[in-house]
C-alpha cells in the first residue's frame, strides 16, 4: 500500500460528459502529480501541484484542469470527454528528501476511465 | 528538454533466465535516475534509483548503474521469476519536483 488513495477506481461515462478524479496523498507529502496512461502514449505527465499552487504542467489539454485543496487532496477534472480521454490515471506524491529535493514518487492505484 | 529512451519490448524469458533492459536519458545538469514497476492492475512503484554518477541502485536482486558518461541506467537481474512479470519504467528526476520524465516502458514476462 503506497498511502495514495485515488477514487473512483472506475468510471464509466459517455462523451461530452464532466467528471472529478479525486486522490489522497500520503500524510505529509506537499507534492500531487496527476498521470494519464494510455496504451499509444504510456505515461504521460499531466499536472503538478505543490501545497496548493500548480507547480509544473505537462500535456494537460485545456479541457481539463486540476486543483489542490488545503488539506491537500487533489481533483483532476476532465470535461467535454472524448473517446481518445478512455485511459489509466494516477496520482502520485511525492516525499521530501533531507535535502530538501524530491526524491521519489508514490503512486496510486488509479482511476480507469471509460468514455463510451 | 529532459527525456528517456528504453526498450519497449515486450520482453518473454523463461525463469532464471538474465535479464536486461537497457535505457538512456538526455538531461541537463544532474539528475537523479529510477527504475519504477508495475505490476497488474497497480500502481507504479519505486525499484531502485540513483542520484549521482556511479551510483548503483539495488533492490529485489535488480540492479542498475549510473552511468553518466553513456547516460545510462540500465536494469538487471541475474535471474528472473515468473514473479517478476510487470511493466518496468525508467525515469528521471531534476530532483527539484519540477518534472519527473518516464521512459515509455518494457513489457516482461517470465515464463516457467
Amino acid at each position: 500500500d503506497s498511502g495514495v488513495t485515488q477514487t473512483p477506481k472506475h468510471l464509466i461515462t459517455a462523451t461530452g460528459q464532466r467528471v472529478t478524479l479525486r486522490c489522497s496523498p500520503r500524510s505529509g507529502d506537499l507534492s500531487v502529480y496527476w498521470y494519464q496512461q494510455s496504451l499509444d502514449q504510456g505515461l504521460q505527465f499531466l499536472i503538478q501541484y505543490y501545497n496548493g499552487e500548480e507547480r509544473a504542467k505537462g500535456n494537460i489539454l485545456e479541457r481539463f484542469s486540476a486543483q489542490q485543496f488545503p488539506d491537500l487532496h487533489s481533483e483532476l477534472n476532465l470535461s467535454s470527454l472524448e473517446l481518445g480521454d478512455s485511459a489509466l490515471y494516477f496520482c502520485a506524491s511525492s516525499a521530501i528528501g533531507a535535502g530538501g529535493l524530491n526524491e521519489k514518487l508514490f503512486f496510486g492505484s488509479g482511476t480507469q476511465l471509460s468514455v463510451l | 528538454g529532459n527525456s528517456v529512451t528504453q526498450m519497449e519490448g515486450p520482453v518473454t524469458l523463461s525463469e532464471e533466465a538474465f535479464l536486461t533492459i537497457n535505457c538512456t536519458y538526455t538531461a541537463t545538469g544532474y539528475p537523479s535516475l529510477f527504475w519504477y514497476v508495475q505490476y497488474p492492475g497497480e500502481g507504479l512503484q519505486l525499484l531502485l534509483k540513483a542520484t549521482k554518477a556511479d551510483d548503483k541502485g539495488s533492490n529485489k536482486g535488480f540492479e542498475a548503474t549510473y552511468r553518466k558518461e553513456t547516460t545510462s541506467f540500465h536494469l538487471e537481474k541475474g535471474s528472473v521469476q515468473v514473479s517478476d512479470s510487470a511493466v518496468y519504467f525508467c525515469a528521471l528526476s531534476d530532483g527539484y519536483g519540477q518534472n519527473f520524465v518516464f521512459g515509455p516502458g518494457t513489457r516482461l514476462s517470465v515464463l516457467p
